[in-house]
This record gives C-alpha cells, sequence and structure tokens, in this order.
C-alpha cells in the first residue's frame, strides 16, 4: 500500500514563528502536492512538485515556501507563521504512470498559529 | 478555468436512507472526475472516479456517473451506514494535467 506519512498531527506555534511540515511518501512518485484545507473552501492548492528540486506554485503560494531535496521528501514552510495561516494542511502524492494520476493523501497537520 | 460546485452540507440522514451529493463542473476539454472520502481524523481517499463520458464510476455501494451533457458527476448510494459518515469531495483532474480541482466538500452525517 502507498503510504505518505506528515511529521506532525497536530502543531501549535507562535505569530513570527519559521514553521516546517514534513512530508515522507514511499512508492517512489515523481508528484508531491501540499493543500489546506478550510471549511467551506475545500482543499486549495499551495505548491506542488514534479520532480526533485522543481516546484510550482498552486493557487495560493503567499507566505509560503517548498523545498524538495530527495524524491521522497517534500516539506513546506512557513516563513514566518501569522494567525491566517491556521489550518489544516494535506500532503498529497502521486506518479504520472498510467493514466489514473490518483492521488494519496497523508494524514494531515493540523496547525494553529496563536 | 476550472472548477467544481457541489452541494453544501451537513447532510443528515437516518441509516439505511437513500444519498446523493451533487457535483458539477466547468473545464475545457475531457476532464477526469473524482469523489475523495476523508473519514474523521484522516486524510482523504480515493472513493471512486470516471475517466470518461458515460463512464460510472463504483466503491463501496457509492456510484457516480460522468454526465458530460450536463457537467455533472452526482455521487449516490441506496442505503447508508453510521461508517458512511465522513466528508466528501468531488474533484476533476484536466486532460494531461497532474493537479486536482476540489470542490467544498459535502459533510455527511448518518444517524443510527
Amino acid at each position: 500500500d502507498v503510504k505518505v506519512t506528515q511529521s506532525s498531527r497536530y502543531l501549535v506555534k507562535r505569530t513570527g514563528e519559521k514553521v516546517f511540515l514534513e512530508c515522507v511518501q514511499d512508492m517512489d512518485h515523481e508528484n508531491m502536492f501540499w493543500y489546506r484545507q478550510d471549511p467551506g473552501l475545500g482543499l486549495r492548492l499551495i505548491y506542488f512538485s514534479y520532480d526533485v528540486k522543481m516546484k510550482e506554485k498552486g493557487d495560493i503560494p503567499e507566505g509560503y515556501s517548498v523545498s524538495r531535496e530527495k524524491k521522497e521528501r517534500f516539506s513546506l514552510i512557513l516563513e514566518s507563521a501569522s494567525t491566517n495561516q491556521t489550518s489544516m494542511y494535506l500532503c498529497a502524492s502521486s506518479s504520472p504512470q498510467g493514466s489514473s494520476y490518483e492521488q494519496y493523501f497523508g494524514p494531515g497537520t493540523r496547525l494553529t498559529v496563536t | 478555468g476550472n472548477s467544481v460546485t457541489q452541494m453544501e452540507g451537513p447532510v443528515t440522514l437516518s441509516e439505511e436512507a437513500f444519498l446523493t451529493i451533487n457535483c458539477t463542473y466547468t473545464a475545457t476539454g475531457y476532464p477526469s472526475l473524482f469523489w475523495y472520502v476523508q473519514y474523521p481524523g484522516e486524510g482523504l481517499q480515493l472513493l471512486l472516479k470516471a475517466t470518461k463520458a458515460d463512464d460510472k464510476g463504483s466503491n463501496k455501494g457509492f456510484e457516480a456517473t460522468y454526465r458530460k451533457e450536463t457537467t455533472s458527476f452526482h455521487l449516490e448510494k441506496g442505503s447508508v451506514q453510521v461508517s458512511d459518515s465522513a466528508v466528501y469531495f468531488c474533484a476533476l483532474l484536466k486532460a494531461a494535467g497532474n493537479k486536482l480541482t476540489f470542490g467544498g466538500g459535502t459533510r455527511v452525517l448518518v444517524k443510527p
């Protein structure tokens, strides 16, 4: 089974702190994604990566950056956390092989910024 | 651009009731369509998918048919269980793309 793991289930940080959210997948997938999930807004794509050291902005990249130094690991960085970044963060991975492009999701990290 | 609209919840049902969650989309070309489910405290899981017009996706008693003429992909289940309580997301993947566009999610609560 594909497994996508995220470093923390719950995280509480203070305004202005630098925050790292880590995601690891074990299926050798090329594509990795970071979303945030907010009530009524569904999932919104922050950044995605289709290869090591490659990244593309999603729909809401402001205030975030990412790093992909190894194929299995994709990090989301909040340079200076703000209260409006309190949210559920979901990581996903997929492979362009085959036709389904199914995305596999991690369990999520609920981040609270106080 | 691409967009997905699904009915707002919460939807509250009794066990064994019929469930329908409406989903309509706007997209150019011929996207693939998905339903994902998120159980409490978990990430999203793919429930079913359809890749072309008139395809029917099915899984765990759920069904959805890709209707190009009405740009819809409504989710149905004939007899829900308490264990079906979850948030359901409709999503599309544009042809030759690798990014999903999600609807806002519909929370379903099934009471015994």
